[in-house]
Order: C-alpha cells, then structure tokens, then sequence
C-alpha cells in the first residue's frame, strides 16, 4: 500500500490565483481530513470527510473548499491564494472515526508559498 | 474541545529512556488520550493511544494517571531516530478530530 500520497510536494502560487492540492489513499478509509501547519506551530484543521460525499468544515475553513466524490480522493480548492495562506498542508485518513480511538495517517505534505 | 499542556523542549541521551510529560486537566470521561510524532520534514505519525490502562506498543509506553489528568510517553531507550515534535491529543467521539497544540520538541544527544 501506498497509504496517504499527496501531489504536489511543492508549489509557488501568486496571490489570487487558485490551485488544487490532490490527496489520495489506497486503504479503503472512511474519514480525511486536511490540516495546515504554519512554521513552529501545531497542525490545524481545515475541512474533513467522514464519507464519500459528506464533508464538515474543521478548526480554519475559510479560503478553502473542499469536495469528496470517490473514497479514495479529497482534494483541497484554494480558489483566490492570499500570503496567509502560506504554510505546509498535511492530508490524513483513518478507518473510521466516530469513536475518538481510530488512528489517522498523514501524507508527506505539500509545502505552498504565496507571493 | 480539551486541551493539553506539554512542555515546549526536551533533552535526552542516546540510548537512555525518556519520559515525555502531558496534562488534561479538562479530559471527559470519553476522551482517548493519543500521542503522535513529527520528524523533521515529515508528516506526523501516530505513536500510541489509550483510554485509562497503561498501554504498551512496539514504539512506547503510555502510562495514564489514575484521575486521567496527566499521562506520560515513555521511549524506553531513544535513539537518535527519536528525535522528534511529540504531540499529546485528546480525541473525541466527534468524528475523530484531533486538536494539535505546539507539543514538545524531544532532542537526543549521542
């Protein structure tokens, strides 16, 4: 298995572009999850999906979009980039997670720089 | 959401054990207590978890206090490999979400 595979690794945007960053997980999970880490800080997160179809907005919701249309996938729209979005963004999945013990695996990161 | 408190550095010695510190006083009755790690560069990893028995895994021991308010990560011999952010969470049976704080920074000196 390949686990949580994240693409790109790396991206400068301008401010106001858009970009989507692509999660991918080959485990069968049910939940994802997006978070971001802003240097020296803990991971916060952005959106996240209990389900094919079903997504909840997390801890920083604003200035993302996010959609689930396939077990496997779960991407995240940026749609107007803006400096403050500058960080590293982390992909996870876990089996299930209704019941607050199920582990969560995260991708490598995609480290995006706005400018 | 519950909070944990965890200092922001440690220092150990290559091949001595490490006893890593956390705090939650607010922890309800239902919250697992997990512990992940980052190494540099990397996504974070899971560790270990429980909910009120001390566990062991093939990475660490968990000792969870008997009021649950405190538990500490024991790395029974660290490497240098160990040398890592360790963050403790709490997570509850709300849709499995963690709440990251800035965890603490584990050096290890050969």
């Amino acid at each position: 298995n390949a686990g949580v595979t994240q693409t790109p690794k790396f991206r400068i945007l301008k401010i106001g572009q858009s970009m989507t960053l692509q999660c991918t997980q080959d485990m069968n999970h049910n939940y994802m999850y997006w978070y971001r880490q802003d240097p020296g800080m803990g991971l916060k997160l952005i959106y996240y999906s209990v389900g094919a179809g079903i997504t909840d907005k997390g801890e920083v919701p604003n200035g993302y979009n996010v959609s689930r249309s396939t077990t496997e996938d779960f991407p995240l729209r940026l749609e107007l980039a803006a400096p403050s979005q500058t960080s590293v963004y982390f992909c996870a999945s876990s089996l299930a997670g209704g019941l607050g013990q199920e582990t969560q695996y995260f991708g490598p990161g995609t480290r995006l720089l706005v400018l | 959401d519950a909070k944990t408190t965890q200092p922001n550095s440690m220092e150990s010695n290559e091949e001595e054990p490490v006893h890593l510190p956390c705090n939650h006083s607010t922890i309800s009755g239902t919250d697992y207590i997990h512990w992940y790690r980052q190494l540099p560069s990397q996504g974070p990893e899971y560790v270990i978890h429980g909910l009120t028995s001390n566990v062991n895994n093939r990475m660490a021991s968990l000792a969870i206090a008997e009021d649950r308010k405190s538990s500490t990560l024991i790395l029974h011999r660290a490497t240098l490999r160990d040398a890592a952010v360790y963050y403790c969470i709490l997570s509850d049976n709300q849709g499995g979400k963690l709440i990251f704080g800035q965890g603490t920074e584990l050096s290890v000196k050969p």
